[in-house]
């Protein structure tokens, strides 16, 4: 079966400071990733997906870029955070439409 | 883009009760998904119905697509089904999923 996993999950980083989130995932092979940023509230909003290594599309023009690596692979980074960053970031991957989520990462930028 | 709209935004119920939460969109969609997202973040996964009716257990969903509204029952509420609801749509030619507001659900002893 397939799984994914997120790490960190909870992490406190300063204004100015740079980040690194990290995503995998195990029992399947060239699935279509995600990351989703949900803040204080309920909505979900849609940052970055990849159809494959190396392809990234962004949603939302930000401090944030993705970047895909490996196959099973997706991270996500800043160089600079900014308070408004803080959120909850969610990891998705998907085949013929249905999407999975991962843990979740809680960032909070101070 | 299209417009996901979920209702109500707030639900409480005793255990025990029913209830049916509505989800309506805006444009053709070719993946509709239902998800719970418990106390700790977690998004269930719990029906992919892009059209028709499926159940599992004490919950059923059933998505009129020419119409452009989904629901989801769930029936003999317990504690553990409290959290928020979210409603996720995929556009035809889009990869990715829209989601709306949610419905928050508290379920009391």
């Amino acid at each position: 079966s397939q799984t994914i996993h997120q790490w960190p999950a909870t992490l406190v980083q300063p204004v100015g400071s740079p980040l690194s989130l990290e995503c995998t995932v195990e029992g399947t092979s060239n699935p279509n990733l995600y990351w989703y940023r949900q803040a204080a509230g309920r909505g979900l909003q849609l940052l970055f997906y990849s159809v494959g290594i190396g392809q990234i599309s962004s949603e939302v023009p930000q401090n944030l870029s993705a970047s895909r690596p490996q196959d099973r692979q997706f991270i996500l980074s800043s160089k600079k955070l900014l308070l408004s960053d803080s959120g909850f970031y969610l990891c998705a991957w998907g085949r013929d439409y249905e999407q999975y989520f991962g843990p979740g990462t809680r960032l909070t930028v101070t | 883009g299209i417009q996901v709209e979920q209702s109500p935004p707030d639900l409480i119920l005793q255990e025990g009760a029913n209830s049916t939460l509505r989800c309506n969109f805006s444009d053709s969609v070719n993946n509709l998904q239902w998800f719970h997202q418990n106390p700790w973040g977690q998004l269930i996964n719990l029906f992919y119905i892009p059209s028709g009716t499926k159940q599992n257990g004490r919950l059923s969903a059933t998505t009129v697509a020419t119409e452009r509204y989904s629901l989801l029952y769930i029936s003999s509420s317990q504690t553990t089904d409290s959290g928020v609801y979210f409603c996720a749509v995929e556009v035809i030619g889009r990869r990715a999923l829209t989601f709306g507001s949610g419905t928050r659900l508290q379920v009391q002893p």
